[in-house]
């Protein structure tokens, strides 16, 4: 079964600054998905980036941008200039490319913005 | 702005009773997820349903969890009778499929069982 790691429950950053929350996973297949999750505390889940594997190029969206590592299975989300709304819960989820669809969580990452 | 919604947006029962949660998920969209958040397990996947047909539940504890999705614009997620373990976030996502596609979450559903 595939597992989804976050090793940092919580981070801080200064505002206008940059921040990178890291995110392993396990798996034995070759075709998946990733996807970082945003959930303020108004619980709302809100797609921030999503990542095909047989894509090399890593996906940006804005100030937030990936560090896929396909063969380390890694998957860091950067966020440039961080502004107060960045203040969230972040979800690395995994999505197998064949069969189940379902989502596969890690334990989400506390970031903080410090003014 | 298409969106999942979902209702209530708080639900607090004692222990016994029926919760029905809804959810109608975006137009035109054929997948449909339940997930629940809970502290100690995170989110985790309950049911999900294809075209109405229910594809995968074996996450949900089958004596006391019901869902299903009458047509294509709703879908029910029933607990009976409910415990205080049931006390969690309950999220309905849908999205368009194919695999991989992604998924976008309603805002949830806060149930305490008392």
């Amino acid at each position: 079964a595939q597992t989804v790691t976050q090793s940092q429950p919580e981070m801080s950053v200064q505002e206008a600054e940059t921040v990178t929350l890291s995110c392993t996973y396990d798996t034995s297949e070759s075709d998946y998905y990733l996807f970082w999750y945003k959930q303020p505390p108004s619980r709302q889940m809100i797609l921030v980036i999503r990542q095909e594997a047989y894509k090399q190029q890593n996906a940006t969206e804005n100030r937030f941008s990936v560090n896929f590592q396909k063969a380390a299975k890694s998957f860091s989300l950067k966020i440039s200039d961080s502004q107060l709304g960045d203040a969230a819960m972040y979800f690395c989820a995994y999505r197998s490319g064949e069969g189940a669809q379902k989502l596969v969580f890690g334990q989400g990452t506390r970031l903080t913005i410090n003014p | 702005d298409a969106r999942v919604t979902q209702t209530p947006r708080h639900k607090v029962t004692e222990m016994g009773q029926e919760v029905t949660m809804r959810c109608q998920p975006i137009l035109g969209h054929n997948t449909v997820f339940w997930y629940r958040q809970t502290m100690m397990q995170g989110l985790e996947l309950l049911a999900y349903f294809r075209n109405r047909a229910p594809l995968d539940d074996s996450g949900m504890p089958k004596d006391r969890f019901s869902a299903e999705m009458p047509d294509a614009t709703l879908a029910t997620l029933k607990i009976q009778p409910s415990e205080p373990r049931d006390s969690a976030v309950y999220f309905c996502a849908s999205g368009l499929g194919p695999v991989g596609d992604t998924q976008y979450f309603g805002p949830g559903t806060r149930l305490t069982v008392l």
